[in-house]
């Protein structure tokens, strides 16, 4: 089955450093999506980053670019330059379509890494 | 208004009451999600439209009662919540799903809060 794992349940970074936020995924599909997403204490889920499992390009968005280890399973993102906005719930989320061809659309997310920026 | 738009963004009920939850897409997507968040637990899928055909079910209560009248508007109608109801209520957007394809990105509402007494 597909999961999502985030081991890092809080992390502190001082600002203007930056930060690895770890994401680890398990599936037996070989197509497939990684997204971050960013959580503020709003509530809204904002979409930062998409990596498809079949590019050879590790993505960038700006600050935010994903490490991409596909053998190893990993899809860590990477905040450069972290600033104190950047303090919020970082969520890993992976799609993927089911075996017999069909999609349901599902994302799976992990359990989230709260990121607390230092002044 | 741009992006997915959620109302209310805060809302109590009691276990009695009848409510909805409105969710509107400006983006020009075509397939519509709710999830839960509860405290401490991952996004939980609820329901998926796809050009306003539900696809998914995820084993949800009967109490919550979706509806897609059209591709920019879905609603989660409640009745008879339970207090663990209560949890932040996200929609989301994508272009539509194809059979065999991966999930588009998903774009978020603000989410609405609800408390169940």
């Amino acid at each position: 089955a597909q999961k999502i794992t985030q081991t890092q349940p809080g992390m502190f970074v001082q600002e203007k450093e930056a930060v690895t936020l770890d994401c680890t995924y398990d599936t037996s599909d070989q197509s497939y999506g990684l997204f971050w997403y960013k959580q503020p204490s709003s509530g809204e889920m904002i979409f930062l980053i998409y990596q498809g499992s079949y590019d050879e390009q590790n993505a960038t968005e700006g600050r935010y670019s994903l490490n991409f280890q596909k053998a190893r399973k990993s899809a860590n993102l990477v905040i450069s330059a972290s600033q104190l906005g950047d303090s919020a719930m970082y969520f890993c989320a992976m799609s993927y379509a089911w075996a017999d061809g069909g999609s349901q659309g599902n994302l799976i997310f992990g359990k989230g890494t709260k990121l607390s920026v230092k002044p | 208004e741009t992006g997915v738009t959620q109302t209310p963004r805060h809302l109590v009920m009691g276990m009695t009451n009848k409510k909805s939850l409105k969710c509107e897409q400006h983006l020009g997507h075509n397939a519509m999600y709710w999830y839960k968040q509860s405290a401490k637990k991952p996004l939980e899928l609820m329901f998926v439209y796809n050009f306003k055909e539900q696809t998914e079910n995820n084993s949800v209560p009967s109490r919550f009662s979706p509806e897609c009248p059209n591709s920019s508007h879905l609603f989660l109608h409640l009745h008879t919540l339970q207090p663990e109801d209560s949890a932040l209520y996200l929609c989301a957007s994508s272009q539509p799903i194809t059979a065999g394809g991966v999930t588009d990105t998903q774009y978020f509402g603000p989410g609405t809060r609800l408390t169940v007494l």
